[in-house]
Parts: structure tokens; C-alpha cells; sequence
């Protein structure tokens, strides 16, 4: 069964700056999609980027970034130029159709 | 366009009542989902659709039951109410090959 890891519970970051976040998965799969949500107070899962396994190139969209190492398993998300705005739970998720499989979250704050 | 709509947002059950909540989606997709999150445990899939008339379980599906009669409508149903039911739980629903849309979740709290 395919699993996702997220190892950081807990991150911070100074607004203006940029912070990594850190996602593993395992799987033996070999064309999937991983995707990264954002969840703020509100509740809502929102999507943030997404990753398709036979793209090389990495997801961009706006100030969001994606590490894709396909043969390390890794998924990294990086936000550039960070905003209060981006506080929230962040989840990693490995899909193999027609499932999602989403990592425990990592809880992001912004420091003014 | 209203997305994924979950009804009801918030109730309180009684241990042993039963209950079903609601989901229902207008964007003609083909996938829906039901998944419940708890602190610490992200969110995790009780049951699955890939189309109407079908469902499948997921990782939690002990306590739970499911119907698609409806492409639109994916109903969970809990027979019997448990306090470890207690959570928010989730309604998504996706096309082929892209990504789920979720709705707001509904909080659930089992006394």
C-alpha cells in the first residue's frame, strides 16, 4: 500500500522569507500524481500544486514550487516570498487512481 | 457553481443514533469520496465511488456505509453513532487523471 510521510508536525517562517516543506511517499507504482492541499482555518482544502510522476520538469504556480526526485520518493514544496496568508495545515498527497493517499499535514506559521 | 456541497455543517449526535450525511456535487464528475480527519491523522478515506451504483471501501471503512444511487449524491451513513466517530469528515469528487474538489466539511460530535 502506498504511504505518505510528512516528517515535520510543526514549521515557522518570517514573512518576506521562503521555507521548504518535506513529503516522502512509497510506492512501487510508476505513473501516479502527487499533489500538495492547503488547508487554513477555514477548513477548506485547497489545492496548491500538482506533480504529475512522468513530468521531469517541476510544478510551478506563482510563489509555489515543487523538488520532485522521483527515484528518491521525495516531494518537497517550497514558498517563495512567504505572506501571512500562507498559514495553514499543509498536506501531501500521493494519488494512484481512483484513491488519495494524504500524509499527516504539516502546520505552517508566519511570523510578522 | 456551487462545487461539492456537504449537508448537513455541524451536528451533535447521541452514542447509538444513526445518521447520514450528504454530499452532492454539479460538476458531472465521475469519482467521489469520503474521508474523515482527526488531529494528528490527516485525512483518511472511509469509502469510495467510481461511478453510479458502485462503491468500494477505503482505509477506515469499519461503521460506515455508503450509496450512489445518484451520479450527484454520495450518501455516508452511520448506523449506529460511536464517540470514535467523532471528526470532521470530507466529501470530494474528481474527474479522470485530475485533482479532487472538496467541499466544507461537516463537523460530527458523538456524545
Amino acid at each position: 500500500a502506498q504511504t505518505v510521510t510528512q516528517s515535520q508536525p510543526e514549521m515557522s517562517v518570517q514573512e518576506a522569507e521562503t521555507v521548504t516543506l518535506s513529503c516522502t511517499y512509497d510506492t512501487s507504482e510508476s505513473d501516479y500524481y502527487l499533489f500538495w492541499y492547503k488547508q487554513p482555518p477555514s477548513r477548506q482544502m485547497i489545492l496548491v500544486i500538482r506533480q504529475e510522476a512522468y513530468k521531469q520538469q517541476n510544478a510551478t504556480e506563482n510563489r509555489f514550487s515543487v523538488n520532485f526526485q522521483k527515484a528518491a520518493k521525495s516531494f518537497s514544496l517550497k514558498i517563495s516570498d512567504s505572506q501571512l496568508g500562507d498559514a495553514a495545515m499543509y498536506f501531501c498527497a500521493y494519488r494512484s487512481l481512483p484513491k488519495l493517499v494524504f500524509g499527516k499535514g504539516t502546520k505552517l506559521t508566519v511570523n510578522p | 457553481n456551487a462545487g461539492v456541497t456537504q449537508t448537513p455543517k455541524f451536528r451533535v449526535l447521541k452514542t447509538g443514533q444513526s445518521m447520514t450525511l450528504l454530499c452532492a456535487q454539479d460538476m458531472n464528475h465521475e469519482y467521489m469520496y469520503w474521508y474523515r480527519q482527526d488531529p494528528g491523522m490527516g485525512l483518511r478515506l472511509i469509502h469510495y465511488s467510481v461511478g453510479e451504483g458502485t462503491t468500494a471501501k477505503g482505509e477506515v471503512p469499519d461503521g460506515y456505509n455508503v450509496s450512489r444511487l445518484k451520479k450527484q449524491n454520495f450518501l455516508l451513513g452511520l448506523e449506529s453513532a460511536a464517540p470514535s466517530q467523532t471528526s470532521v469528515y470530507f466529501c470530494a469528487s474528481s474527474s479522470v487523471g485530475q485533482p479532487q474538489h472538496f467541499g466544507d466539511g461537516t463537523r460530527l460530535s458523538i456524545l
